[in-house]
């Protein structure tokens, strides 16, 4: 069975600057999840969906991020403008349902200069 | 809303020896306890958890960990340490009840095993 899959597993931007990254979860897990990493820190969930709706997104800085999972499917997580304090790496995390455990992706590392 | 405090930040150890890795969580209602562990440049992977039933859990590769309500702890212990246990480890916490999975993590143990 194939893990989470996340893209790109780096990448390095301008403050200002825009950028999105992809996950595709484990088939057939309704549940998504994004997490937020900062460099000595646990992770942080940032938004969770049930197939394409959202389920819980307190802790999303709505002003500059955003995410989608059309379909149910695969999801996208963006943030415009990117900040300094940006820089983390954004782990993505599926499930079969909400209370079953979560299997997590390899994370994208994000630098923002 | 629940917390979780990973006491020690970094655990050196030689091989062979004994660990424990400690997790202290707070809570008003009743909760699911994990542990995960992060091995360089991958994500996180299930290493055990407590839902109910025994207090006392374990794992494929001999980490094992006991809930003491009482202590509010879920503390992790491996009674001898391999070189590739090296690795940082958190410790999670869900609320029972909670409509959604969220996970409250810690900050994260980093074990260090010296030959």
């Amino acid at each position: 069975e194939a893990g989470v899959a996340q893209s790109p597993r780096y990448k390095i931007i301008e403050k200002r600057q825009s950028v999105a990254f992809w996950c595709n979860p484990i088939s057939g897990h309704a549940t998504l999840y994004w997490y937020q990493q900062i460099l000595g820190q646990g992770p942080k969930l940032l938004i969770q969906f049930q197939n394409n709706g959202v389920v819980d997104d307190s802790q999303l800085p709505k002003d500059r991020f955003s995410a989608e999972r059309l379909k149910g499917v695969d999801s996208t997580l963006k943030i415009q403008p990117a900040k300094l304090e940006d820089s983390a790496v954004y782990l993505c995390a599926s499930s079969w349902d909400r209370s079953d455990t979560q299997y997590f992706g390899p994370g994208t590392r994000l630098t923002v200069l | 809303a629940q917390s979780v405090t990973q006491l020690d930040s970094q655990v050196p150890v030689f091989e062979e020896a004994p660990v424990e890795l400690r997790c202290n969580y707070s809570s008003s209602v009743s909760v699911y306890l994990f542990w995960y562990v992060q091995y360089p440049n991958q994500g996180l992977q299930l290493l055990l958890k407590y839902l109910s039933g025994s207090t006392l859990v374990e794992s494929i590769n001999g980490f094992e960990a006991e809930f003491n309500k009482s202590q509010t702890s879920f503390h992790l212990r491996k009674p001898s340490v391999h070189i590739s246990d090296t690795a940082e480890y958190f410790c999670a916490v869900r609320g029972v009840f909670d409509a959604g999975n969220m996970l409250t993590f810690g900050g994260g143990t980093r074990l260090m095993v010296k030959p």
